[in-house]
């Protein structure tokens, strides 16, 4: 019964190689989000999805795109993988209330993402 | 833009200590506050939160109070325990322009000796 779910929990891949994330959650929430995590902690936004918009933050190279099958699901597609790709990626989803997202996170356990 | 400003860690106490993390924000309009903690190898869980001015989140021991003229939002307990050691994030949501803009501090990292 696990409300956000990421698969895989761990990745280990070249430099070069693409690679996806997939992220699914139970909850019937409208938006969804993908974070990345460095070996500081410091959590950034990368994306905010919900069935109407796709909201970029214009700092994540566009080799990182997001993919969305259907509200349940956003997946996370990342090209020619680099070195500095490797961190700790959070999927996260949000309510609307009266059609306004200001309701708190639910974030999934995160996939640990090493380039080598 | 929206920003969240948290103290510095790593923060060290014994148990039983009083633990204060400072937070405070800058946004446009109404925005709503957070607190999440992250134990070690997991994602971010809510700890607390606040909606409105002068509204004391509480949870598990921890409380923090919205509070609109210092712009401020600390997290405090009276008395932690080394199961409260973790990294904690204060954050905040608001609508710019029909969006939803969550923004998170840096964390602070707690560390509870027995």
């Amino acid at each position: 019964d696990t409300a956000v779910s990421q698969t895989p929990k761990y990745l280990v891949t070249q430099m070069g190689n693409d690679k996806s994330i997939k992220c699914e959650q139970n909850l019937g929430h409208d938006t969804m989000y993908w974070y990345k995590q460095d070996s500081k902690k410091f959590l950034k936004i990368m994306f905010s999805y919900n069935n109407k918009e796709l909201i970029i933050n214009e700092t994540v190279p566009n080799r990182f795109s997001p993919k969305s099958p259907d509200k349940a699901h956003l997946n996370l597609h990342i090209n020619s993988l680099e070195l500095g790709d490797s961190a700790v990626y959070f999927c996260a989803s949000s309510p609307l209330l009266a059609g306004v997202v200001m309701n708190e996170q639910f974030f999934g356990p995160g996939t640990r993402l090493t380039v080598l | 833009g929206n920003s969240v400003t948290q103290m510095e860690g790593p923060v060290t106490l014994s148990e039983e200590a009083f633990l204060t993390i400072n937070c405070t924000y800058t946004a446009t309009g109404y925005p709503s506050l957070f607190w999440y903690v992250q134990y070690p190898g997991e994602g971010l869980q809510l700890l607390l939160k606040a909606t409105k001015a002068d509204d004391k989140g509480s949870n598990k021991g921890f409380e923090a109070t919205y509070r609109k003229e210092t712009t401020s939002f600390h997290l405090e307990k009276g008395s932690v325990q080394v199961s409260d050691s973790a990294v904690y994030f204060c954050a905040l949501g608001s609508q710019q322009g029909g969006s939803y803009i969550p923004t998170f501090g840096r964390g602070t990292s707690l560390i509870v000796h027995p």
